[in-house]
Parts: structure tokens; sequence; C-alpha cells
């Protein structure tokens, strides 16, 4: 079964529109940690924010914030006043503190922004 | 800063030959995490070392094999290799291999199988 989903494959904004990726999970376990990670057309994975399932607090870094609501398992990302240079595909993803687990991370789907001039 | 490095970049082989990756973590992290990213998918795992041990293991074929050596720079094998094969494989080190642990991603290698 699919433990991170990002329901939108592909979202298309123009330049200095905000949006906002969706990331649901599933989980057992009550530890366990988010991460959102950024893929450019360059192919590297870099990593964003890593946020842990006692921490509710929303997080703003610059233009980029963080929902997380443990309440309908969600962790979402918004852009303000999105740029080109954020076009690229985002993935969210999960690790969980279970053994049987291990410290493997699991992905979601991905969601390609592109950002249009 | 110090990031992940992964050689090589690119790597074009023939059906049935064998590849080696490299990998070369952050300095002073002891744990490196090997993915595979197929074409319009998202990574998945494979295996995983913490000092020098195997600690984790996924989807990984029987045809593969990985080790970490004693400097902390790990190697994927691959042999027999199909088609299939063809993917974006990341390499990713922490310090530290608990679940809480912000996985670093080097820029990968790209395999291609003709």
């Amino acid at each position: 079964a699919q433990k991170v989903t990002q329901a939108q494959t592909e979202i298309s904004v123009v330049e200095k529109e905000d949006v906002t990726l969706d990331c649901v999970y599933e989980t057992r376990d009550t530890t366990y940690y988010l991460f959102w990670y950024k893929q450019p057309p360059s192919g590297e994975l870099v990593f964003l924010i890593r946020r842990n399932s006692f921490d509710e607090q929303n997080e703003i870094s610059g233009r980029y914030s963080w929902n997380f609501q443990k309440s309908t398992s969600s962790f979402n990302f918004t852009i303000t006043a999105s740029q080109v240079v954020d076009s690229a595909v985002y993935f969210c993803a999960l690790s969980e503190a279970d053994n049987n687990a291990g410290n493997m991370l699991t992905f979601g789907g991905g969601t390609r922004l592109m950002v249009k001039p | 800063a110090a990031g992940v490095i992964q050689s090589p970049r690119h790597l074009i082989k023939e059906k049935r030959e064998t590849a080696t990756l490299k990998c070369y973590p952050i300095p002073r992290h002891d744990t490196v995490y090997w993915y595979q990213q197929g074409p319009g998918q998202d990574p998945q795992f494979l295996i995983s070392f913490y000092e020098k041990m195997q600690s984790d293991k996924g989807s990984i074929p029987d045809r593969f094999s990985a080790q970490q050596f004693s400097d902390y720079h790990s190697e994927l094998n691959m042999s027999s290799l199909e088609l299939g094969d063809s993917a974006l494989y990341f390499c990713a080190s922490s310090w530290g291999a608990g679940y809480q642990e912000t996985q670093y991603f080097g820029p990968g290698t790209r395999l291609l199988v003709l």
C-alpha cells in the first residue's frame, strides 16, 4: 500500500503565483519523520526540510512554508510568489521509527511543478 | 560545504555486462544508502550500510551487491545487466543510521543499458 501519496502529478503556474503541493501519508507508527526534497531538471535530489511527528508547528523559510497536520496525515508545501527556478519535481518522503521499517525513505510519486514566466 | 560524490556520473553498458558505481559520503557521515529511480518514478530504496555493516535491505535484485569500505565510501556492483536496470542511481549519506537522520543525496549516476 502506498504510504506517501502526492495526488498532484503535475502543476503549472505563472510566475509570482502561490502554489501548494499536497502530501498525504499513512503510518501506524506514532514516531516518524517527514521530508521534502526537490529534484530540478539537472536531476539531483536536494533536501528542503525535515519534520518530526511530534512537532506540528508550521515552518517558514523565505518563500517556502510547510503545513503539518497530524489529524489529516498531511504535510503540505507552499511556495509563495513562485519563480521559474522553482520548476522541478518535488518529493515528499516518510521515515518511520518502526524497527521493521529500517532507516529507508519512502517517497511519494512526486509532483512536477512548472513555473512559466 | 562538501557534498556526496558519485562516480561515474553517466554510464553506458550492454546487456549482461557488469557495472560498478561508487559513492563517497559527506565527510564524517557513517551511513550510506543506495536508491534507484526509474524514468518518471520516485526513488526506490535498495540497500544501506552503517559503519561498514549492512543495515537495511530493500528491493535490491540478487544480481546487485554492495559494500561499504573502511573509509566509508561505498560501491554498488551490478552484474548481468538488464534493460530494466536503466535508471538514475542515487547514493545518500547521513551521520548516524536512525530514522530521524536527514539523508543527503549525491548527484546520481545515470545508467543506460543497451
